[in-house]
Order: structure tokens, then sequence, then C-alpha cells
């Protein structure tokens, strides 16, 4: 059954350091998102990407954060100076469609990132 | 503003017990979407089932089932005969409908332990 991909499981960064989490989704998906879970807390939607540009963003996705697909089929996500408080699970997401038409988000098995 | 409440933080039950999970939610759209997603110790979210906000048939699948109640804004989950795989953090979850993008809001999750 196909799923989407992250690398890696976990990540441990210091503060202040770049880091890229990876994310192959599901080949015939259109849309992509991040969303991230602090421990013991809910998922937050982060981002939404739709034909190469971000559909929509959160409160929490400032400048630190991009979002690229540099090719077919890899779905990144980019904390350019990471802070104590970017600890967290970060979930990689694709669905099909959305809107109107909207089918389920199918989530990868989560990037643990640590900042020490 | 979309919100979504799972008041229950965390429920024990002994195996073959059923469970109900409840969801309420808060939304100034007509027509969404509703969610449910299981995330095991193992840390993936699963996707359990989508409901739209304009079919309000319950659903049943397999030891699973959903309840909802437009008039009362919930989403109930029920786990009937319940195992102890069935041990894990379920969400309850809310995106409109229309426009692009999944933006998923999600509830702050119910601990379910299943024990012998």
């Amino acid at each position: 059954e196909p799923e989407v991909t992250q690398t890696p499981s976990h990540q441990v960064t210091q503060m202040g350091q770049e880091v890229i989490l990876r994310c192959v989704p599901i080949s015939n998906h259109l849309y992509f998102y991040w969303y991230r879970q602090i421990l013991g807390q809910k998922v937050e939607f982060l981002v939404s990407f739709y034909n190469n540009e971000i559909s929509e963003k959160s409160e929490i996705f400032d400048d630190q954060f991009s979002v690229e697909r540099p090719d077919g089929s890899n779905f990144t996500l980019k904390i350019r100076s990471t802070k104590l408080e970017d600890s967290a699970m970060y979930f990689c997401a694709s669905s099909v469609e959305a809107g109107m038409l909207g089918t389920e988000a199918f989530f990868g098995q989560g990037t643990r990132l640590t900042v020490v | 503003a979309q919100k979504v409440t799972q008041a229950q933080t965390k429920i024990s039950v002994v195996e073959k017990e059923d469970v109900t999970l409840d969801c309420v939610y808060e939304t100034r759209d007509t027509t969404y979407y509703l969610f449910w997603y299981k995330q095991p110790p193992s840390g993936e979210l699963v996707f359990l089932i989508r409901r739209n906000s304009f079919d309000e048939q319950n659903e049943i699948s397999g030891r699973y089932s959903w309840n909802f109640q437009k008039s009362t804004s919930s989403f109930n989950f029920t786990i009937t005969a319940s195992q102890v795989v069935d041990s894990a953090v379920y969400f309850c979850a809310l995106t409109p409908w229309g426009g692009g993008g999944n933006k998923l809001t999600f509830g702050t999750g119910t601990q379910l332990k299943v024990e012998l």
C-alpha cells in the first residue's frame, strides 16, 4: 500500500543550526502538508503546498520555516535557525484532492526533531 | 475560527469493554469534513474515517462506529469489544469544505488504554 515516507525518523540538532526534514509523498497526490506535534500536545497545522506554491500557512510558519519540492518526489521542510521550542514531531502528509473534492490526508510516520 | 474539543484526556478500559470517545467541534463553515485519526505508541497518524457535514448517517466499520450529530456538533467514536491493540491516542479533526488545502484542526486527543 502506498505510504508517505519521512526521513530521518529522529534528528538531533544544536540550537541555531539549520535542519531539513524530508518527505516523499504518495506518488499521485497533489497536495502536501506539514504538521507538528509538540510532545504530549495536539497536532498543529504548519503549511499546505499545491502546484509548487504555499496555499496556506499558520502563524507558526514564520520566516524561519520554508518548504520546497525540489524534484518530482521530495517535499522538504527547512528550519533556518532552530530554537529549543522547535523540538517536536514533524509530520508530512499528502492528499489526492482537497477542498470541495476533499480527500483524507495520509500522514508519514513523523520525524522527531530534538533541539539541544 | 475552528475548534475541536476532546474532553476525555485519558480513558482506561478492560479488554472486551465498549468505549466511546467524544468529540465536539465549533466552526462557522456550513460545510466541512470531520476525521478521526489513531496514533499508536509508534507515533504515526493513521487515518480512520472522514465524514462530510451534509451526511449524518452513522457509520460502522467492523468494531468501530461513528455517531455524527450536527445538531449538537458532535462526532463520537465507539469501539466495540475493545482489544489491547486499540491502545493509542485518538484524535478528532475538522477541515472546511471548499478552497484549497486540507488544513486540519485537531483536538487534543484522547489516550485510550485497553488492559487485559
